[in-house]
């Protein structure tokens, strides 16, 4: 079964509004949490990660909030711009293991 | 620094057909790993090599699937014979590090058509 449960599917912004994907998970083994962002063509590439001992992380306009009780954790993107556009995944990781286990990705339009 | 990089980008194949999947990891890093994106669902791990050894390959999904880092290089995916669920994108990570700082740098994927 899926590991890391992501919504919404597809997501459309007006340009400066505010982006917001979430992830929800069960595994409590998870103790790394990154987000990649994907442009057409291009691998996923990692924009922002957060571990379980912080509730929130910002990176300039990328912010990461987490709530471990709730095994939920989010991406919002603030002053959304056109060239955000791409397809973002939530991710986690278990503390013993290497892999990650993906959600399904939202696929992000910023409107001009 | 060059990134990884993945070959070839799009593949279409009929169904039966054996399929060859390359993937070239980041110089100096010894852990490579391979996952699948089928039909817009989530990309899921298929397996980990360090150096030439498999670390972890509990996502292959059958025995269709063989996986070779001869050398601790490069990479291959082979698939043989193809099925028409065989079909998706196929990314290849590669790290450094494991544990803690283990970023996974991914390629750009291979596009695979089973018809």
């Amino acid at each position: 079964q899926q590991q890391v449960k992501q919504s919404p599917q597809s997501l459309i912004v007006q340009k400066g509004g505010i982006s917001i994907i979430n992830c929800a998970y069960e595994n409590t083994a998870f103790d790394y949490f990154p987000w990649y962002q994907q442009f057409p063509g291009k691998g996923p590439a990692l924009l922002i990660a957060i571990r379980p001992d912080v509730s929130e992380k910002k990176e300039g306009r990328f912010t990461i909030s987490f709530n471990k009780s709730a095994k939920q954790f989010s991406l919002h993107i603030m002053d959304s711009q056109p060239g955000d556009s791409a397809t973002y995944f939530c991710a986690a990781r278990p503390y013993n293991f290497n892999k990650f286990y993906f959600g399904s990705g939202t696929k992000l339009n910023v409107k001009p | 620094e060059a990134g990884v990089t993945q070959f070839p980008s799009h593949s279409v194949i009929e169904k039966g057909q054996t399929v060859t999947l390359r993937c070239d990891p980041i110089s100096g890093h010894d852990n490579l790993y391979w996952y699948r994106r089928v039909m817009g669902k989530e990309i899921k791990f298929l397996l980990h090599f360090v150096k030439e050894s498999k670390q972890d390959e509990s996502g292959m999904p059958n025995n269709r699937f063989l996986a070779e880092r001869t050398g601790g290089t490069y990479s291959t995916l082979k698939v043989q014979p193809a099925e028409l669920e065989d079909s998706g994108v196929y990314f290849c990570a590669s790290s450094r590090r494991l544990g803690r700082d283990n970023e996974q740098f991914f390629g750009p994927g291979t596009r695979l058509t089973v018809l």
